[in-house]
């Protein structure tokens, strides 16, 4: 089973719509949760941190479910410029240091 | 805002020679990271550093590949003798401490082409 495993995509929506996706991950013990976006041939920039409780920055939530052991990251009013790859990355180590990253889920705004 | 800067760019070299990537993580980040990226595959990890030595490494990073901090600001990655496999986007990052939910930085990246 792969550490971190996201739907590659491509998701293709119109300007204004929601999105979601969605990611698993293999250990449970794991404590840090983050969404990265990478632009092509960029490198990976943090979207946003995901906590327990759940959390909000603007158009974009985050979800942690421990229990099934995925992450999700919601976009709401899409725009073109959000267009990107969205990468979910878990450190695997309770107290560690290794980033795990998905494959990457495609997302293309569509005007 | 303060980043993580990794030079060149872009390197190209021939089959079976070493290439240094060079990095200078953000200056009071302790921990530090080289990832890759072959073309249009996921980013994997390689090899983590903290407190002057190897943290973690991954399958990837064999006997070819070493990183070390010469000073108190490079961090570099030598691959010793490339094979064109190696051909990816080599990232450097770096994170502020053993935090549960530091993030880490990531440079612009080297593409590195070996031919």
């Amino acid at each position: 089973r792969k550490e971190v495993e996201q739907d590659p995509g491509p998701f293709n929506v119109p300007e204004g719509a929601t999105v979601a996706f969605n990611c698993t991950y293999s250990n449970s013990a794991s404590q840090s949760f983050f969404w990265y976006r990478q632009d092509c041939r960029k490198e990976p920039k943090l979207l946003m941190s995901v906590y327990s409780s759940g959390n909000e920055d603007g158009r974009f939530t985050a979800q942690l479910n421990r229990a099934s052991q995925y992450i999700s990251l919601l976009i709401r009013d899409s725009k073109l410029s959000d267009s990107a790859t969205y990468l979910c990355v878990v450190n695997m180590r309770p107290a560690g240091n290794q980033f795990y990253f998905g494959t990457g889920t495609s997302l293309t705004v569509i005007p | 805002e303060p980043e993580v800067t990794q030079t060149p760019s872009h390197q190209v070299t021939q089959m079976g020679q070493e290439v240094i990537l060079r990095c200078v993580p953000i200056s009071n980040h302790l921990y530090f990271y080289w990832y890759r990226q072959i073309l249009g595959q996921k980013v994997e990890f390689l090899v983590s550093f903290y407190n002057n030595e190897i943290s973690e490494k991954s399958e990837i990073f064999d006997d070819q590949f070493s990183v070390e901090r010469p000073d108190g600001s490079n961090f570099t990655l030598k691959i010793r003798s490339t094979k064109l496999e190696d051909s990816a986007m080599y990232f450097c990052a770096s994170s502020e401490a053993l935090l549960l939910r530091a993030e880490a930085f990531f440079g612009q990246g080297t593409r590195l082409t070996v031919v």
